[in-house]
């Protein structure tokens, strides 16, 4: 399977605690993305790499949030100090540099704060 | 304050018959226009997109009409079939945002046997 791939799929975790979660992209592809969806809502762009460089982040990112992409390759979403707001799905998605906009999306890490 | 808007959460349609879910979205800078659909547990699967130097994009049963003087985008899915159930996501990006989409909150589709 050459999809994205994302992991855990799901994680509970008590309030204040940190998490961090893991994207491997389509491998050829050079940009990769951070999303969030909550219920009733479509996605919600976070943040954005195009090979290691993180070329844009969201307003909306806390700065509780950090994203990573070393080498280019996989990345990792890291949130400090966990929130109840912070419950969420978490996608990641990967394109070539040619797209104009057609992202290939992970199932998803389901976030859980209790 | 969204910039692409959904307006039917939900759409009921017969089986064999036609499917028509609508956007609405306010920057005229948008020159890229998407849809994606979404089954449960799933993550978004791009599905068909026009640009704006177009108004119609045809991909065998799906269809995308852009109407850019009023902003609004459609897709028509005929005919419809029950595994077209799931949620469909308009989305909208532009040169100048490095092509990032921004998404609609989506319409649930039911296709009814």
């Amino acid at each position: 399977d050459t999809g994205v791939s994302q992991n855990p799929r799901h994680k509970i975790t008590k309030r204040g605690q940190n998490v961090t979660f893991r994207c491997d992209p389509i491998s050829e592809h050079n940009r990769l993305y951070w999303y969030r969806q909550t219920l009733g809502q479509g996605p919600e762009f976070l943040t954005y790499f195009q090979n290691e460089a993180q070329l844009e982040k969201s307003r909306l990112l806390s700065d509780r949030f950090s994203a990573e992409r070393p080498k280019g390759s996989f990345s990792t979403l890291e949130i400090q100090r966990t929130e109840q707001g912070d419950s969420a799905m978490y996608l990641c998605a990967s394109s070539p540099l040619s797209a104009f906009g057609e992202l290939f999306f992970g199932s998803g890490t389901q976030l859980s704060v209790l | 304050d969204q910039q692409v808007k959904q307006n039917s959460p939900s759409l009921s349609v017969q089986e064999g018959r036609i499917s028509i879910l609508n956007c609405d979205y306010t920057n005229s800078m948008f020159d890229y226009f998407l849809w994606y659909k979404k089954y449960p547990a799933e993550g978004p699967t791009f599905l068909i997109s026009i640009s704006s130097i177009k108004d119609k994009n045809e991909d065998g049963r799906f269809t995308v009409f852009l109407n850019k003087s009023a902003k609004h985008l459609s897709l028509h899915i005929v005919p419809s079939q029950p595994g077209d159930s799931a949620v469909y996501f308009c989305a909208t990006a532009s040169s100048g945002g490095s092509y990032i989409p921004t998404f609609g909150r989506g319409t649930s589709l039911i296709v009814h046997p």
